[in-house]
């Protein structure tokens, strides 16, 4: 298996712009979360999924923040307009619901905002 | 609601010396407990989790965590640290049943002298 797959690895945007991040869960795994790490907030828990429906969004910070999955193996993080601010690692996580599997992350994104 | 306390932020070992990361949790009920593992510029990688059954679990690279209810901890251990065990520890706890959203300590980094 190729773990959770991230895309991109890493992004530099201009202020204003929308910026796309995409996740591949782990075949088979039903609840997917979007994680975002900072050095003053550490690892906050933005939004999670399960059984491609949004459980729980209140990590969001803003409505400039919205996620997606169309189908179980594709999720999709947006973020329009960005700003300096949202500058961050963001992680992809997939487990199966219930079960004693860990939580795989993906390498996140680094995402830069000038 | 769920909690994680890593009292550490940052600490040195050196090589061939024990170590010992703490973590205190808080949650209402039996958790699942995690300890994962960040090199720099990774992503997080699963050291070892505790669902139920024996309070002594071992993980990968050699470590173990030991769950102590009585203290609401989890703490990590391993014998004889290595200088590739350098990295960002962190402990995590998860709602047994549901949706086993994973909430993180703020992690503790490690450095390790020759």
């Amino acid at each position: 298996d190729a773990g959770v797959i991230q895309s991109p690895r890493h992004e530099v945007t201009e202020m204003g712009q929308e910026v796309t991040l995409r996740c591949k869960p782990i075949s088979g795994h039903n609840s997917l979360f979007w994680y975002r790490q900072t050095m003053m907030r550490g690892l906050e828990l933005l939004i999670y999924f399960n059984n491609n429906v949004p459980i729980d969004d209140s990590g969001m910070p803003e409505d400039r923040f919205s996620a997606k999955m169309p189908n179980a193996s594709f999720s999709t993080l947006k973020i329009q307009p960005s700003e300096p601010r949202d500058s961050a690692v963001y992680f992809c996580a997939s487990t199966l619901t219930d079960t004693n599997y860990g939580y795989t992350f993906g390498s996140g994104t680094r995402l830069t905002v000038v | 609601a769920q909690s994680v306390t890593q009292p550490d932020i940052h600490i040195t070992v050196s090589e061939g010396a024990s170590l010992e990361l703490r973590c205190n949790y808080s949650y209402g009920a039996t958790p699942y407990l995690f300890w994962y593992v960040q090199s720099p510029g990774q992503g997080l990688q699963l050291l070892l989790k505790y669902f139920s059954g024996d309070t002594l679990v071992q993980g990968i690279k050699g470590f173990e965590a030991e769950f102590k209810r009585s203290q609401s901890s989890f703490n990590l251990r391993k014998p004889s640290v290595h200088w590739s065990d350098a990295a960002e520890y962190f402990c995590a706890v998860g709602a047994s049943g549901g949706y086993n959203k994973l909430i993180f300590g703020a992690g503790t980094r490690l450095a390790v002298h020759p």
